[in-house]
Order: structure tokens, then C-alpha cells, then sequence
């Protein structure tokens, strides 16, 4: 068990619709990291916050948008979803401050769109 | 740009054998890090070891061993007496300046009883 938690681990939509995924970092785990695997991309950066500030974006949609609140969870949302949208959404949190800032990963929310 | 390569889409092997994993990585980096995660048929990801680019002494960890050579740019990961167990998708990853993971396409290590 990495200490990161994500909700829900599962999730069915249509096309069109938004969805909201949770992640709750490691205590203490300042930096959360959201993460989309898919078949076609592989593992795939998407965006970064750190202390509720965005710090790093990679490769996300502008329909997708995420947030870090200031009791450190973090929320990712896909808008106008698309059957391409259909993935595993991991998030992992950091300690930067720290002498390790591995990146230790949830279980992951697997997302379908029919 | 940062890449990682990992040319064995899939390895199998038979319970007991040694088995390497190839990964190959490209970055401008003069610090960064690599990492080594476990992705088993549940999904999770899993952290196996982390390394700094200043750290080329090899690693081992029980079955885990790891060789990292810049000079080749490679980060190679070995189990050693293979496992049903060890069965799983492995991803070699790095970290660059940006704080960003960047992942190789994973290798599917099946190892057959």
C-alpha cells in the first residue's frame, strides 16, 4: 500500500459527459502528480501541483483541468469526454523536501466511455 | 526532450532463469533520476528503486539487482531465479529538471512455471 488513495477506482460515462477523480497524496506529500495510461500513449504525464500551486504540465487536453486544495487532495476533470478519454488515471504524490522524492503512485481510477 | 526506451515488448521465461530488462534512456540533463516501477496484472504501479545520475555504483536488492552505466546510457534491471510472482508489466522511467516522469513503453516479463 502506497499511502496514495484514489476514488473511484472504476467509472463507466458516455461520450460528452464530465467527470470528476479524487486523490489523496501520502501524509505529508506536498506534490501530487496525475498520471493517464492508455493503450495508444502508454504512461503519460499530465499535470503537477505542488502545495496547491500548479507546477508542471505535460501532455493534458484543455478539456481536462485539475486543482489541488489546500487539504492537499487533488481533483482531475475531463469535460466533453471522448471514447479516446478511456484510461487508467494515476495520481502520485512526492515530498520534495524530503531526501527521497520518489513518486509513489494510488491504485489508480480505470475510466471507460461508452 | 527526454525519452526512455525499452526495446523488449515482451520476455518469458521459465521459473528459476535469470532475466534481464533492457532500458535505455536520453536526456540534457546533467542531474536527474531513474526509476524502476512494477506494474502487476492488479494495475497498481509499483516502486522498485530509485537512482541519481551522480550514483553509477550498482544496486542490488535481494533477486533485484541494477546496473546503470552513463556511458551507455542504460539502466538495466536483472532478476535473478525468476519467480511465477515476478510475472508483471516493469516501466523504466526518468526524472529530469522539470520534475516530470517521462516512462518507457514497458516490458511484459511472463515467467512460466
Amino acid at each position: 500500500d502506497s499511502g496514495v488513495t484514489q476514488t473511484p477506482k472504476h467509472l463507466i460515462t458516455a461520450t460528452g459527459q464530465r467527470v470528476t477523480l479524487r486523490c489523496s497524496p501520502r501524509s505529508g506529500d506536498l506534490s501530487v502528480y496525475w498520471y493517464q495510461q492508455s493503450l495508444d500513449q502508454g504512461l503519460q504525464f499530465l499535470i503537477q501541483y505542488y502545495n496547491g500551486e500548479e507546477r508542471a504540465k505535460g501532455n493534458i487536453l484543455e478539456r481536462f483541468s485539475a486543482q489541488q486544495f489546500p487539504d492537499l487532495h487533488s481533483e482531475l476533470n475531463l469535460s466533453s469526454l471522448e471514447l479516446g478519454d478511456s484510461a487508467l488515471y494515476f495520481c502520485a504524490s512526492s515530498d520534495p523536501s524530503g531526501p527521497e522524492e520518489t513518486q509513489y503512485f494510488g491504485p489508480g481510477t480505470r475510466l471507460l466511455v461508452l | 526532450a527526454q525519452k526512455v526506451t525499452q526495446a523488449q515488448t515482451e520476455i518469458s521465461v521459465v521459473e528459476k532463469e535469470d532475466v534481464t530488462l533492457d532500458c535505455v534512456y536520453e536526456t540534457r540533463d546533467t542531474t536527474y533520476y531513474l526509476f524502476w516501477y512494477k506494474q502487476p496484472p492488479s494495475g497498481e504501479l509499483v516502486f522498485l528503486i530509485r537512482r541519481n545520475s551522480f550514483d553509477e555504483q550498482n544496486e542490488i536488492s535481494g533477486r533485484y539487482s541494477w546496473n546503470f552505466q552513463k556511458s551507455t546510457s542504460s539502466f538495466n534491471f536483472t532478476i535473478t531465479a525468476s519467480q511465477v510472482v515476478d510475472s508483471a508489466v516493469y516501466f523504466c522511467a526518468l526524472e529530469g529538471s522539470a520534475r516530470q516522469l517521462t516512462f518507457g513503453s514497458g516490458t511484459q516479463l511472463t515467467v512460466l512455471p
